[in-house]
């Protein structure tokens, strides 16, 4: 059975560009999290959904990031306009019905 | 409010002994408590997760123990190996299946 699968591995911008992170979780799950790990700290969610929809986008900062999962199955998050304070790696995880598997992450450096 | 602590922050442990990583929880609803190693660098690995239905969850050295009327688990690490050398994050399932994180607790094995 394939894990769940996040592109890019790894992303380097100059503050302000927009970036995508691609997320396909494991087969038949319906809920998918994105979190945010910043170095050496735990992972922290941003967003996640049950199918399509969005249960909890409380800590994702509206202003720049956006995530979507318009078909219950890959999901994309995006950031809009980088900044610094963003340098962490991005996780995707996914679960049915409560064990929680990650994907490898992307590492993103804003400069 | 933190719903999900860990303690010890740190722990060092010679190689051989038993790691003991403690965890507690406020919501008695939560139903589900798995167990994450954090390598630097690569996304969280569940290690070993119980539900309260049970008090004692033993995979290979790892065991958990579960003591639901105190709202405490605890993880055990026998035979610690410098390989186990890591950062272990404990966390609770919502009824919402949203994850509550602990802090964390970074170990450490000496040869």
């Amino acid at each position: 059975e394939a894990g769940v699968t996040q592109s890019p591995r790894y992303a380097v911008l100059q503050e302000g560009q927009a970036v995508s992170f691609w997320c396909d979780p494991i087969s038949g799950h319906d809920t998918l999290y994105w979190y945010q790990q910043p170095r050496d700290q735990g992972p922290q969610l941003l967003v996640y959904f049950r199918d399509e929809a969005v249960i909890d986008n409380s800590q994702l900062p509206s202003d720049r990031f956006s995530a979507v999962r318009p078909k219950g199955t890959n999901s994309t998050l995006k950031i809009q306009s980088a900044k610094q304070g963003d340098t962490a790696t991005y996780l995707c995880a996914s679960s049915l019905q409560g064990e929680v598997f990650f994907g490898k992450g992307t590492r993103l450096t804003v400069v | 409010q933190q719903q999900v602590r860990q303690s010890p922050q740190s722990l060092t442990v010679w190689e051989g002994e038993t790691a003991i990583l403690n965890c507690s929880y406020e919501d008695s609803t939560f139903d589900y408590f798995p167990w994450y190693r954090l390598f630097p660098g690569e996304s969280p690995a569940l290690l070993i997760a119980i539900r309260p239905v049970s008090n004692k969850k033993e995979d290979g050295r790892f065991t958990i123990f579960f003591n639901k009327r105190e709202k405490k688990l605890s993880l055990h690490i026998t035979d610690s190996q410098p390989g186990d050398s890591a950062t272990y994050f404990c966390a609770a399932l919502d009824s919402n299946y949203q994850l509550i994180w602990g802090s964390g607790t970074k170990l450490i094995i000496k040869p």
